[in-house]
């Protein structure tokens, strides 16, 4: 199946500074790489997603990068906010359909005022 | 437009003891996973239904089932319970089409004792 590793796992920023969490991927055939938020207390969210077709993606202040030659994507949060401090998980399919996801072990966002 | 609801939100079990957690998908979806989530890690695949029927499972042993109704809403059903089986459990759903996003729950934390 696929394997993820998703480092670090823990991660402190100054209010305003920029965040980067870095994932890598097994499976050569995965096209599909989404990054969810966990806030305590609460299931995961999905907070931006990319395809393979495309080698980044931006929403606003979070963007994702994707290299497939060498399979590791990353997260990049720009201009921190304290409401960003969570932990956030990458994850990618495997399976039939590719609909089962294979999630990293988390990083744990704290952004400090 | 409610999201993924689970219940119940908390129980605490017994060794051996059975358990039953619950899930209704979105509107308009009509695939359910089950996720399994430790504590400090991420979670992990348990299986997927789709018109009734499992289509995909993960790693856990028979002590774990589950079913799907007409409606959608699915159950996940855990025998023999251990102190390991202590964790968060996520139900997620998606639509038939699925793109790969997940929708999840907040989740039913389960505690063994």
């Amino acid at each position: 199946g696929e394997n993820v590793e998703q480092h670090p796992s823990t991660l402190s920023v100054q209010e305003g500074d920029s965040a980067v969490i870095k994932c890598t991927y097994s499976d050569s055939a995965s096209n599909y790489f989404p990054w969810y938020k966990q806030e305590l207390g609460k299931g995961p969210q999905l907070i931006i997603d990319i395809r393979s077709n495309v080698g980044e993606k931006k929403d606003q202040r979070i963007a994702v990068t994707l290299n497939k030659t060498a399979k590791h994507f990353s997260l990049h949060i720009t201009e921190t906010q304290p409401e960003d401090s969570a932990v956030y998980f990458c994850a990618a399919p495997w399976g039939k359909a590719a609909r089962q996801l294979t999630f990293g072990s988390g990083t744990q966002l704290t952004v400090l005022p | 437009d409610a999201g993924v609801t689970q219940s119940p939100t908390h129980l605490i079990k017994t060794r051996g003891q059975q358990v039953t957690l619950r899930c209704s998908p979105k509107s308009g979806h009509d695939t359910v996973s089950w996720y399994q989530q430790a504590l400090g890690q991420g979670p992990q695949f348990i299986f997927q239904y789709y018109e009734e029927e499992e289509r995909q499972r993960g790693n856990f042993p028979d002590r774990f089932s589950g079913h799907q109704f007409p409606n959608y809403s699915s159950e996940l059903n855990v025998n023999a319970l251990l102190l390991g089986d202590s964790a968060l459990y996520l139900c997620a759903s998606s639509p038939t089409v699925n793109t790969g996003e997940l929708f999840f729950g907040e989740g039913s934390r389960l505690t063994v004792l």
